[in-house]
Order: structure tokens, then sequence, then C-alpha cells
């Protein structure tokens, strides 16, 4: 099945600094979803983004399918932004599937 | 427009029990995924339902059974828990079948003693 690797494990910044996630899939997909888990185990949808760049206030997403990749960039950071980024991916590349998800990036955003 | 929404939150079992576990997706939505997520480690898709039948299944013994009803509510179950089956439990909706993008719910933290 499809792998995803998520780059760096663990993040610790200080607030207002501005951080770059990194997504890298195995195989050809036809979309992508980032999701940040608050300490309570939500997952809250940042973007759904097969291709090119999104923005939404200080967060923004760029995948860039043919080379198999996404960047999450997180700028200003606040304290409010520390928890668990998770990108994921159809199981096999698209269609009605389930997703596999990263292991994620830890991110702690000191005050 | 409720979101997806699972209960219990939170459910204590006894190894060799079993337990049910409901979701009600998204308004508008018909499709449902389960997915079983470890401390420390990425959800793991389990199955997925669409039109009250399994469609897709990832890597999970038998033990893990579903179910769809006709308002599209699903409910996952486990058999013959094991202290490994700790973990949360999280529902997806989507849309339907041809529109991808998943929903989550706040989950249920299942713990087997």
């Amino acid at each position: 099945g499809i792998q995803v690797e998520q780059s760096p494990p663990d993040l610790i910044l200080q607030e207002g600094a501005n951080s770059t996630l990194r997504c890298n899939f195995s195989d050809s997909v036809n979309n992508l979803q980032w999701f940040h888990q608050n300490p309570w185990g939500q997952l809250i949808n940042l973007f759904y983004i097969p291709s090119g760049t999104k923005q939404n206030g200080r967060l923004s997403a760029t995948t860039v399918a043919t080379e198999r990749y996404s960047l999450l960039y997180i700028s200003s950071s606040q304290t409010t932004d520390s928890g668990v980024y998770f990108c994921a991916v159809p199981n096999s590349g698209g269609g009605a599937d389930g997703l596999t998800f990263g292991k994620g990036t830890h991110l702690i955003i000191q005050p | 427009d409720a979101g997806v929404t699972q209960s219990p939150t939170h459910l204590i079992k006894t190894r060799g029990q079993q337990v049910t576990l409901r979701c009600s997706p998204k308004s508008g939505h018909d499709t449902v995924s389960w997915y079983q997520q470890a401390l420390g480690q990425g959800p793991q898709f389990i199955f997925q339902y669409y039109e009250e039948e399994e469609r897709q299944r990832g890597n999970f013994p038998d033990r893990f059974s579903g179910h769809q009803f006709p308002n599209y509510s699903s409910e996952l179950n486990v058999n013959a828990l094991l202290l490994g089956d700790s973990a949360l439990y999280l529902c997806a909706s989507s849309l339907d079948l041809m529109n991808t993008e998943a929903f989550f719910g706040q989950g249920t933290r299942l713990t087997v003693v």
C-alpha cells in the first residue's frame, strides 16, 4: 500500500516563529489532507489540497503531486498551534478510499 | 450544522468482552469510515461503509465488524477484546464515494483492562 512519511517528527519553537512541515508519499494521489489533532484527540481539517497552494490565515499548504510531497507552513506561531499535525492520502491513491496517515509532526510552541 | 458525532466519549471494558461504538455522520454525508489510533501513532483505517455495505477494509481481524443504518449512522463492534485494542477510535464521514474529503468526530477512547 501507499506509504506516507512526515518530517520532522518533533518540533519545538518559540511563539512568533515560522515553521515548515513536510509530507512525502510513495505513489500518485488525487487528493491529500492536512489535519491538526488537538489535545483532546479531535482531528481538525486544515486543508484538502490535491495540488497547488492554499492559504487560510497564518497557515498555508502546497502540494506538488508530480514530486509526491506536500508542505504545511505555519507563520507567526501561537501557543494554540501546539499539537500533532497529520497528512493523509487515499489508501490506493484515489477514488473512494479510506485514508493512510503519516505518523505526524508533534509541534510545541513555547511562550 | 452538526459535525460528526461519536458516542460514548470514553469507555472501559474488560478483556474478552464486546464493545459497540456509535457514529452519526455530518449532515448530508452518506459515507462513513472508522479508524483506530494507538498512542503516539497516526490513525489506521479499519473499514468504510456506503449504502449499508462494507466497501473497503484495512488490515484488521474479523473481531472488528460494523454496520451502517438507513440514516447513514454507523456502529463499530469489537468482539473478544484484547489489551491491545485500547486506543482512540475515530469515525469520519465524507459527502459520497466520489468526494473523499473526510471530516472526523471527536473519537471514543477505549481502555481494555
